[in-house]
C-alpha cells in the first residue's frame, strides 16, 4: 500500500534563506508524486508534479523537487524563502486506483 | 476556463442538523472526488465519482454521509445528522485522470 510521510511538521526559515520540506513515499511501483500548497483561508494549489520524467521538477514561484528513487523520497526546496511562501505544503503520492494520498502536512513560517 | 467550485465556502451549523455541500468541477472532467480534513487530522479521501458511478466510496466514514452526482455534472454532499466530529474543511476535486487533479478551494464547516 502507499503511504506518504512529511518529516517535519512544522518548519521555520528566515526570509532570503534557503527552504526544505522533506517527504518520504512508500509504494510497490514507481508512483506519480506532487506537492499542494495551502494559504491560509484558500483552497489546495498544485505546486508541481513528478510523473517518470525529468526526475528533478520545477514549479511555481521557485520551488522544486528532486525525485530520488533509492531514497524513496521527493524533498521540496526553494533556494530563497520569501514572506508569501508562508503556509501549509502537502506531498501526496498517487495511488494505483485513481486516487491520491496526503501526507500529514508541514507548516512553514517564515521569518522577516 | 472555471477552476473546481464549491459552495458554500463555509458553513456552521448546529448538532443533529443536515448540510449539504456542493461541488461543481471543471466541465468534461469525468472524475470527481471528496476529501475532507478534520480538525489536527491528515487530508484523508472520502469517494471518487466517474461520471455519475460511484467508483470507490471507501473512505466515507459512516452512513451519514450520502454522496450523488446525477447526472455526471456537480456533486452533493449531504451530512445528516451532522455531529460534532464532522467540523472540518471538505475538498471537491476533478481531473480527466489522476496526474492532474484539480482541487477546490473547499468548504469550511463548522458543527456546534
Amino acid at each position: 500500500a502507499q503511504s506518504v510521510t512529511q518529516l517535519d511538521s512544522h518548519v521555520s526559515v528566515s526570509e532570503g534563506t534557503p527552504v526544505l520540506l522533506r517527504c518520504n513515499y512508500s509504494s510497490s511501483y514507481s508512483p506519480s508524486l506532487f506537492w499542494y500548497v495551502q494559504h491560509p483561508n484558500k483552497g489546495l494549489q498544485l505546486l508541481l508534479k513528478y510523473t517518470s520524467a525529468a526526475t528533478l521538477v520545477k514549479g511555481i514561484n521557485g520551488f522544486e523537487a528532486e525525485f530520488k528513487k533509492s531514497e524513496t523520497s521527493f524533498h521540496l526546496t526553494k533556494p530563497s524563502a520569501h514572506m508569501s511562501d508562508a503556509a501549509e505544503y502537502f506531498c501526496v503520492v498517487e495511488t494505483s486506483y485513481d486516487k491520491v494520498i496526503f501526507g500529514p502536512g508541514t507548516s512553514l513560517s517564515v521569518i522577516p | 476556463e472555471a477552476g473546481v467550485t464549491q459552495f458554500p465556502s463555509h458553513s456552521v451549523i448546529e448538532k443533529g442538523q443536515t448540510v449539504t455541500l456542493r461541488c461543481d468541477p471543471i466541465s468534461g472532467h469525468d472524475n470527481l472526488y471528496w476529501y475532507r480534513r478534520v480538525m489536527g487530522k491528515e487530508i484523508k479521501f472520502l469517494l471518487h465519482f466517474v461520471k455519475e458511478s460511484k467508483q470507490d466510496e471507501s473512505g466515507m466514514p459512516n452512513n451519514r454521509f450520502l454522496a450523488e452526482r446525477t447526472g455526471g455534472t456537480y456533486s452533493t454532499l449531504k451530512v445528516q445528522p451532522a455531529e460534532l466530529e464532522d467540523s472540518g474543511v471538505y475538498f471537491c476535486a476533478s481531473s480527466l485522470g489522476p496526474l492532474a487533479v484539480y482541487f477546490g478551494p473547499g468548504t469550511r464547516l463548522t458543527v456546534t
